[in-house]
């Protein structure tokens, strides 16, 4: 069965501080998606990214990076020179298309990130 | 494109009555997926519809249920509210199975 694993429940930075959030995932399909989402106070999910498990190329949108390593089954998320804006709860999550759940996300515990000034 | 809208956004009700809310995708988008979010279990998938089509469902029991219309709108029923129904229940909508989903936000059922 599919299991994230995010171990930090809460990280607390100074605004401008580097962060790194930690996701683990199980799974025994070969063809699998990653996903991160940012919850603010709002409650509303907000969609960050997908990552194929194919793809292991690490990727940059702006203050945000992603490291997607098979070898540990990690995907971890960095935020560079974080913000105040950047205080929300961050969920990593898993759905394996080749069980015929595609559209089912696993969502590990969630990470609450405070940044304060 | 407007986002995915959640109605009502708040919610209060007492043990055994019944509840619907209801899903508005993303415009073009065929599947809806539903989720529940407690402080306790997190987030949890409770089913997925597609094309009107129940694809996939979670480890709810059968007091859930969820329908989808032709127009992709979705509505999830919830049969005599236990006070574990308190939660916070998120629609997300793709426009095929596996992309990426996108979250309304959420409606907040309170059971009393």
């Amino acid at each position: 069965a599919q299991k994230v694993t995010q171990a930090q429940t809460e990280i607390s930075v100074v605004e401008k501080e580097d962060v790194t959030l930690d996701c683990v995932y199980e799974t025994r399909d070969t063809t699998y998606y990653l996903f991160w989402y940012k919850q603010p106070p709002s409650g509303e999910l907000v969609f960050l990214i997908r990552r194929n498990s194919f793809d292991e190329q690490n990727e940059i949108s702006g203050r945000y990076s992603w490291n997607f390593q098979k070898s540990t089954s990690s995907f971890n998320f960095t935020i560079t020179a974080s913000q105040v804006v950047d205080s929300a709860v961050y969920f990593c999550a898993l759905s394996e298309p080749g069980t015929g759940t595609a559209s089912k996300l696993t969502f590990g515990t969630g990470t609450r990130l405070q940044v304060t000034l | 494109k407007a986002g995915v809208t959640q109605t009502p956004r708040y919610l209060i009700k007492t043990r055994g009555q019944q509840v619907t809310l209801s899903c508005s995708p993303i415009s073009g988008h065929r599947s809806v997926s539903w989720y529940q979010q407690t402080p306790g279990q997190g987030l949890q998938f409770l089913f997925e519809y597609f094309s009107e089509t129940q694809r996939n469902k979670g480890n709810f029991p059968g007091r859930f249920s969820g329908r989808q219309f032709s127009n992709s709108r979705s509505e999830m029923n919830v049969s005599t509210l236990e006070l574990g129904d308190s939660a916070l229940y998120l629609c997300a909508s793709s426009p095929l199975a596996g992309g990426e989903q996108f979250f309304g936000p959420g409606t907040r059922l309170t059971v009393l």
